[in-house]
């Protein structure tokens, strides 16, 4: 069964600290890793990654995938408060025309003033 | 700026009663998700479109839930009897099946009391 686990849980930072978020996953036919926002509602895109070793980066965020190791890490620089929100990892597989997303329970990020 | 919508946004209802739920993908897209949410079991799949054709409704309770795309801009969720235990946050996502990242609705909040 397909499996993506997040890790820390929950993580309680300053403002200006960096943090790391983690996830690792299991699934046949991978096909990409996303990254997801959550704060009141909808979860909104941050990151689509497919190939290992490639960094994305918008402003102070930034991911790479390790498709060898089989994990993904979530980094956000000089945090905001506005960052607190639950950061969702989902893992696409299955083959061309047929993907579907395993998503993990997220972790949940409080940034204090 | 094209956006999923959901409706209605929040829900309440007794025990019993029929629920359904309504979603407009954004236009052009050709995948309809429908994704549940709770605090214990975070974001599960219930049913996955393509071409307004049901491909994997496997994580759906089949005796009281269905999904149905009667066209193209339309995609409901429909609950029947609906139960206490069926409270939880239901999101719509739509996308292009060519790629693996999914736009997600705001969501209707369910409560059955």
């Amino acid at each position: 069964e397909d499996k993506v686990v997040q890790s820390p849980l929950s993580l309680v930072v300053h403002e200006g600290d960096t943090v790391t978020l983690n996830c690792s996953y299991e699934v046949t036919n991978f096909r990409s890793l996303l990254w997801y926002k959550q704060e009141k509602k909808a979860p909104t895109f941050l990151f689509m990654l497919t190939s290992s070793g490639i960094e994305k980066k918008s402003g102070r965020l930034s991911s790479i995938l390790d498709k060898k190791e089989l994990f993904s890490i979530l980094n956000i620089t000089a945090t905001q408060t506005g960052d607190s929100a639950v950061y969702l990892c989902a893992v696409a597989s299955g083959d061309t025309g047929f993907q579907k997303l395993v998503f993990g329970t997220g972790t949940r990020l409080l940034v204090s003033p | 700026d094209a956006r999923v919508t959901q409706t209605p946004r929040d829900k309440v209802t007794e025990m019993g009663q029929e629920v359904t739920m309504r979603c407009q993908p954004i236009l052009g897209h050709n995948t309809v998700f429908w994704y549940r949410q709770t605090m214990m079991q975070g974001l599960e799949l219930l049913a996955y479109f393509r071409n307004r054709a049901p491909l994997d409704d496997s994580g759906m309770p089949k005796d009281r839930f269905s999904a149905e795309m009667p066209d193209a801009t339309l995609a409901t969720l429909k609950i029947q009897p609906s139960e206490p235990r069926d409270s939880a946050v239901y999101f719509c996502a739509s996308g292009l099946s060519s790629l693996s990242k999914q736009f997600f609705g705001p969501g209707t909040r369910l409560t059955v009391l």
